[in-house]
């Protein structure tokens, strides 16, 4: 079975300072993996996805994460907070079943 | 552009009582879903729909049932609503093709059961 683990339930940052979430999945094959980001009273929104092409994912409003098969990793990262991108992060998994599996969730708070 | 549209908002619900959560997609998609999120466990499956009269069984379909008569509509049913099934619920489509990852979301349906 396929699955992720979001190692920290809250983030709390500074704005402007590197953001770091994170991820890690467990798989007998290479996932399909992606970030979704959920915002106050909001349905989700898929950030980025990493399906082999890249190791390296660009996403939207700055954010991007690396795919590092030697760690299991699927960290998302963003240089410099800004307050619009406190919400409820999740990391997500492809388990072949026509379906996604989610993780529990990383709230991120952004301190003026 | 509607996308993905989820009524009602919220709803109160007795012990006991039915109700049909709705969902709507305007994007022509094959793939539907319906997910509920408790606080601090992410998202979990209920069921899901591959085409117009396909529907097959997610991680926790108890107390639930589903159909999809036409590709636009999912509506989830709740018999005998018990307060386990307290919850926010979430409907989302997907275009062909899992493995591109991207579902649309509707905002939520937020269910309490008294």
């Amino acid at each position: 079975a396929q699955s992720v683990t979001q190692l920290d339930s809250h983030v709390s940052v500074s704005e402007g300072t590197p953001v770091l979430l994170r991820c890690n999945y467990s798989s007998s094959y290479s996932p399909s993996l992606f970030w979704y980001v959920q915002h106050p009273n909001k349905g989700l929104q898929l950030l980025l996805k990493y399906t082999s092409a890249a190791t390296l994912v660009k996403g939207i409003n700055g954010f991007e994460a690396e795919f590092k098969k030697s760690e299991t990793s699927f960290h998302l990262t963003k240089p410099s907070a800004h307050m619009s991108d406190a919400a409820e992060y999740f990391c997500v998994s492809d388990t072949g079943r026509r379906a996604l599996t989610f993780g529990s969730g990383t709230r991120l708070q952004v301190q003026p | 552009n509607a996308g993905v549209t989820q009524t009602p908002k919220f709803r109160i619900l007795k012990i006991g009582q039915s109700m049909t959560l709705q969902c709507a997609q305007d994007m022509n998609h094959n793939y539907m879903y319906w997910y509920r999120q408790d606080p601090g466990m992410g998202l979990k499956l209920i069921y899901y729909s591959v085409g117009a009269g396909i529907t097959d069984k997610g991680e926790v379909p108890n107390g639930y049932n589903v159909s999809r008569s036409t590709t636009e509509d999912f509506p989830l049913r709740l018999e005998l609503a018990a307060p386990s099934q307290t919850s926010v619920y979430f409907c989302a489509s997907g275009g062909q093709g899992m493995n591109t990852g991207e579902l649309f979301f509707g905002e939520g349906s937020r269910l309490t059961v008294l």
